[in-house]
């Protein structure tokens, strides 16, 4: 899996929108882009993956470059409890077996009132 | 639909001793991974279980073992537990499906070693 590079925290302005980067610039051609979060005590929570489009759900938002070696997720309007570390994960999908997921250290969103 | 649970929540070893953790797959799923999160620290993979087969293994030494039951469920063994073997153990379940693969966690067991 291609290595992932995040700033270490950020803090965000309730309601507003939360940007998290994330830097992956030797992503190979079948490696998708994973977004996770996990709130303090409680296990991973998936949010969001792409290949190469942008891709929007209930959640969040990612936009990926064209390129491919940077990515953001957007958080619409941040609310307190999107407080959490966030882990990019670039990860290959393979047919007939799953594969682990290799965490960095992620991003500390804070969300401030 | 259940999620993935684990049990128990938190306990308390001494180092040398054995300890099992459990983990109930959610419905439908047929793989469990699990991993180790030491404390300000992102997961570590330890091993996946599919089909009741260990299906790949990351760093860890082989006194951490599994099982994978047929109901899917699954067990995580850790023998002569060491201080460093403190961390909270996450089990993630998984449905194998071509092209796609999100992983679930349970709320995780928080293991001290003392």
């Amino acid at each position: 899996d291609a290595k992932t590079t995040q700033p270490t925290s950020m803090d965000c302005a309730e309601g507003r929108a939360a940007n998290l980067p994330c830097n992956h610039s030797t992503i190979s051609g079948n490696e998708y882009v994973y977004w996770y979060r996990q709130i303090h005590s409680q296990g991973p929570q998936y949010i969001i993956h792409g290949l190469k489009n942008n891709e929007t759900n209930e959640m969040a938002s990612l936009i990926i470059t064209e390129d491919r070696k940077s990515s953001t997720l957007i958080l619409p309007h941040a609310t307190l409890r999107d407080t959490a570390v966030y882990y990019c994960i670039a990860r290959a999908i393979s047919s007939g077996s799953a594969r682990q997921l290799t965490f960095g250290s992620g991003t500390q969103l804070t969300v401030l009132p | 639909e259940t999620g993935v649970t684990q049990s128990p929540t938190h306990l308390i070893k001494t180092r040398g001793q054995q300890v099992t953790l459990r983990c109930s797959s959610q419905s439908g799923h047929n793989t469990v991974s699990w991993y180790q999160q030491a404390l300000g620290q992102g997961p570590q993979f330890i091993f996946q279980y599919y089909r009741e087969e260990e299906n790949g293994r990351g760093n860890f030494p082989p006194r951490f073992s599994g099982l994978q039951f047929p109901n899917y469920s699954s067990e995580l063994n850790v023998n002569a537990l060491e201080l460093d073997d403190s961390a909270l153990y996450l089990c993630a379940s998984s449905h194998v499906a071509q092209g796609y693969n999100e992983q679930f966690f349970g709320p995780g067991t928080r293991l001290t070693v003392l």
